[in-house]
């Protein structure tokens, strides 16, 4: 059974500085790793998906890395800003279509 | 206009009554999610269907029961709604790669 795990839990920072959110994930046979951010009581909107085969993703300020062999996952935001608070969620899709997901990251960015 | 859309977006009501949440996905999808947040915030998965197909079926009560008119629709059915079913229900859609999640539908059972 695919577990995946995020850390830190919460993170707070001034804004202009880089985030950094870690996932990690127990089986590596997966089929692609998708980030998406959740706005308090809203749905979920995709930030970046990352193929098995693919090392990283960029869209904007955020980058994500993907590390299969080892189970990690990282999203990096760069230059934070008050907009960027939310909930980030690291999901893994395995190779039986399953999509797992971590319990997230709260990110709030002080002005 | 809006890609995975559900309704309704908010629903309140008492034990023991049957309700219905509806999705539509208008991106030509072929496969269809139920997944269920709880009050710590943690998604998991329900149900899933490929072109009208159940595939999968996670440990769920008997109460719920998806049912798949198209492939363009996933709608829940709860039945005997239970203090312990109040969550967040998202539905997704999928084509080859990346998930497209509704809104969401905030489910309070009193």
């Amino acid at each position: 059974k695919q577990e995946v795990t995020q850390i830190p839990a919460a993170l707070s920072v001034p804004e202009g500085e880089n985030l950094v959110l870690n996932c990690s994930f127990t089986d590596s046979a997966i089929y692609n790793l998708q980030w998406f951010r959740q706005d308090p009581g809203k749905g979920l909107t995709s930030l970046l998906l990352i193929q098995s085969s693919q090392r990283e993703q960029t869209s904007g300020r955020l980058n994500a890395s993907l590390d299969k062999s080892s189970g990690r996952s990282t999203l990096y935001i760069a230059a934070s800003q008050p907009g960027d608070s939310a909930t980030y969620l690291c999901a893994v899709r395995s190779n039986d279509y399953k999509l797992s997901f971590g319990a997230g990251t709260t990110v709030t960015v002080r002005a | 206009d809006t890609a995975v859309s559900q309704t309704p977006k908010y629903l309140v009501t008492q034990m023991g009554n049957d309700k219905s949440i509806k999705c539509e996905q208008n991106l030509g999808h072929d496969t269809m999610y139920w997944y269920k947040q709880d009050s710590k915030k943690f998604l998991k998965i329900m149900f899933s269907y490929n072109n009208k197909e159940l595939i999968i079926n996670e440990t769920v009560p008997n109460r719920f029961s998806p049912k798949s008119p198209d492939k363009a629709h996933l709608n829940l059915h709860i039945n005997s709604l239970e203090l312990g079913d109040s969550a967040v229900y998202f539905c997704a859609s999928r084509a080859g790669g990346g998930y497209t999640f509704g809104s969401g539908t905030r489910l309070t059972v009193v």
